[in-house]
């Protein structure tokens, strides 16, 4: 069984640039999250999609940023512009039942990482 | 608010010696916990988790972890290291509430041969 797949692997682009990250979710999962992750901190939620509706986007840090969930599979997280504080590692995460489940088990994507110039 | 602190930034441990890895929490109901590890260029993979019941909980590739409810502590561990454990370890927690899983900063695990 595939895991969580996210594309591209890294992403380097300049302040007021756009750039898109991909996430494609394990099958049969209608949970996929979002979080980033800045240089030695903690790793943070952004936002919780139930196949295609935004469930939790309390993490968002601004209207920058736009995650979509198209059909429920997969998803994209676009910034934009670009600011050199969004530079990290954005993870993506999917698992079979909602945060109303908390004992579910997110199983992560190998992440993107995203740097700002 | 819930909260995950991992107190050591850096572990390092002699292969084949036993090796712990720190976590403690806060939360404002029933605990869930996880420990999740990331090797190099590789994304986070699931070791374990604690949602109740025995508080030993055994996982992937040899690891345990304890759940203390007094202290609030979570901790990772490992009767023999092995080199290849080298890698950076995340504590998480949620409550049974509809809150997201929060993270603690990482603690990097060295093993030396």
């Amino acid at each position: 069984e595939a895991g969580v797949t996210q594309f591209p692997s890294h992403s380097v682009i300049e302040k007021g640039q756009t750039v898109t990250l991909r996430c494609d979710p394990i099958s049969g999962h209608d949970n996929l999250y979002w979080y980033r992750r800045v240089m030695g901190k903690e790793i943070k939620f952004l936002l919780h999609f139930v196949k295609e509706s935004k469930q939790d986007e309390s993490g968002m840090p601004n209207n920058r940023f736009l995650a979509e969930r198209t059909g429920g599979t997969y998803s994209t997280l676009k910034v934009q512009p670009a600011e050199l504080e969004d530079s990290g590692v954005y993870f993506c995460a999917s698992s079979l039942r909602g945060l109303a489940a908390s004992t579910d088990t997110q199983y992560f994507g190998p992440g993107t990482r995203l740097t700002v110039l | 608010a819930q909260s995950v602190a991992q107190p050591e930034d850096q572990v390092n441990v002699a292969e084949g010696n036993p090796l712990t890895v720190k976590c403690t929490y806060s939360v404002s109901g029933n605990p869930y916990l996880f420990w999740y590890v990331q090797y190099p260029n590789r994304g986070l993979q699931f070791l374990l988790k604690y949602i109740t019941g025995d508080n030993l909980v055994k996982g992937s590739y040899g690891f345990e972890a304890e759940f203390n409810k007094s202290q609030t502590s979570f901790h990772l561990k490992k009767p023999s290291a092995l080199v290849s454990d080298s890698a950076l370890y995340f504590c998480a927690v949620r409550d049974s509430g509809n809150t997201p899983l929060v993270f603690g900063k990482g603690t990097r695990l060295s093993v030396i041969a």
